[in-house]
């Protein structure tokens, strides 16, 4: 199956500092990447949708110029978490769709688990 | 807008048993629903999915039926073993939105 890798697994920093985190589709083309929040027990939150070569939309909440998103190439999008904070500690999750495959199914990445202290 | 619920929120079974979780749906557009496996401290793994047009699917242990009259669909695990406790999202999705997910059942599988 479709294989998304995300990178760090897991990233401890400061508060103030940036954290950049990216997800790569590993054997297919994604026009189409996700990114998600998930707090302990909870559902998957959608943060935003980016397409490749475009600017990313943003869920509603969801403060753009904190999480910025880069959607570079058909393979790699990354968020960056700017001046981060303990609040932002959380599980982030990538997914991408395979833009040469079934249209809706998402495939995911095995998360990111930021901690800010 | 969609909403998706999801039942139980937590299921206990013992190996070997089967467990069934539902999930229900406002949006009548609505026309893929996937099931995915969330282990701890992993991302969600497509398990198995189904499109409106069908009404069951099934994958050696793991089947998947939909009722679009009702707006439910739902997981059947049957021979359940240790490595299927997790946590389970299912979602409903209209073409061309995004995925809207279920709050997710933790299962449980006793030996």
């Amino acid at each position: 199956g479709a294989v998304v890798s995300q990178h760090p697994s897991w990233v401890i920093c400061k508060s103030g500092t940036s954290v950049k985190i990216e997800c790569r589709s590993l054997d297919f083309q994604a026009t189409t990447m996700f990114w998600y929040r998930q707090f302990p027990k909870q559902s998957l939150m959608l943060m935003a949708t980016s397409n490749e070569g475009s600017k990313a939309t943003y869920e509603q909440g969801v403060e753009k110029d904190k999480f910025l998103i880069n959607h570079a190439s058909l393979t790699l999008s990354t968020l960056t978490v700017t001046s981060a904070h303990p609040e932002d500690s959380s599980f982030y999750i990538c997914s991408a769709r395979d833009g040469g495959g079934v249209q809706e199914t998402q495939y995911f990445g095995p998360g990111t688990r930021l901690l800010v202290l | 807008g969609e909403n998706v619920e999801q039942h139980p929120s937590t299921l206990s079974v013992q190996e070997g048993d089967s467990a069934v979780i539902k999930c229900t749906y406002s949006d009548s557009a609505s026309n893929y629903f996937p099931w995915y496996k969330q282990e701890l401290g992993k991302g969600p793994q497509l398990i198995i999915d189904i499109r409106s047009n069908v009404g069951e699917k099934k994958d050696q242990r793991i089947a998947v039926t939909l009722n679009k009259t009702a707006k439910h669909f739902s997981l059947h695990i049957t021979e359940t073993q240790p490595e299927d406790s997790a946590v389970y999202f299912c979602a409903a999705v209209v073409y061309g939105q995004n995925f809207v997910f279920g709050p997710g059942t933790r299962l449980s599988v006793l030996p």
